[in-house]
């Protein structure tokens, strides 16, 4: 079963324009993953933010995370036409296994 | 590029049938998981791998099983295949921090 749900399911915005999608979990984690995934292929880590943490930035990307509402979101600012791709948060638990799971996906469409 | 090989790229079996997918990676991490993602889904977790040991199990029935060698590649098989095991297969390697670092995956059809 899915552990967490990205919001909205899908999203087409104009290149230049900032895009956010969300997540949200259910259990508790030690750290929470957003990956990027092209049509049919493996899938490529962007970023982690761990449970103590409110707040991670990286290039384009910026992620909070609210473990009171068990969410996350994702914002990738001036999107470019390569930002297309399916998006998916992951969770972390604590139980050592390092057991990721992950969400159902936004898919992203940049239009030039 | 994340050092990651998984073969073959593409298999089609027929129901009933047993499979064997691979997976390597250039630094011989001693920690390998694999995931199942059917069409229009998340990733699944299967199992995972440590030091040539089960370390973890998905939902998934003991007909998925899996391997781990002392170079640290591993193999995931899978027996009497049935329809709704068609998807990609994914392995990921864990990088020092806990991210992943995924293969392009084996894409499987079952017919």
């Amino acid at each position: 079963s899915q552990q967490g749900e990205e919001d909205p399911q899908a999203l087409s915005i104009q290149e230049g324009e900032n895009a956010t999608m969300n997540c949200s979990y259910k259990t508790s984690i030690n750290n929470l993953q957003w990956y990027r995934q092209n049509s049919g292929r493996g899938l490529v880590h962007l970023i982690l933010i761990r449970s103590n943490e409110r707040e991670k930035h990286s290039g384009r990307l910026r992620v909070t995370l609210d473990t009171s509402k068990k969410s996350s979101s994702l914002l990738i600012t001036a999107s470019r036409a390569a930002d297309t791709a399916s998006y998916f948060c992951a969770t972390g638990n604590t139980s050592g296994t390092y057991k990721y799971i992950f969400g159902t996906g936004t898919r992203l469409k940049v239009l030039a | 590029e994340t050092g990651v090989t998984q073969s073959p790229t593409h298999l089609i079996k027929t129901r009933g049938q047993q499979v064997t997918l691979r997976c390597s990676s250039q630094s011989g991490h001693n920690t390998v998981s694999w995931y199942q993602q059917a069409l229009g889904q998340g990733p699944q977790f299967i199992f995972q791998y440590y030091r040539e040991e089960e370390n973890g199990r998905g939902n998934f029935p003991p007909r998925f099983s899996g391997l781990q060698f002392p170079n640290y590649s591993s193999e995931l098989n899978v027996n009497a295949l049935e329809l709704d095991d068609s998807a990609l297969y994914l392995c990921a390697i864990q990088g020092w921090t806990g991210e992943l670092f995924f293969g392009e995956g084996s894409r499987l059809t079952v017919l």
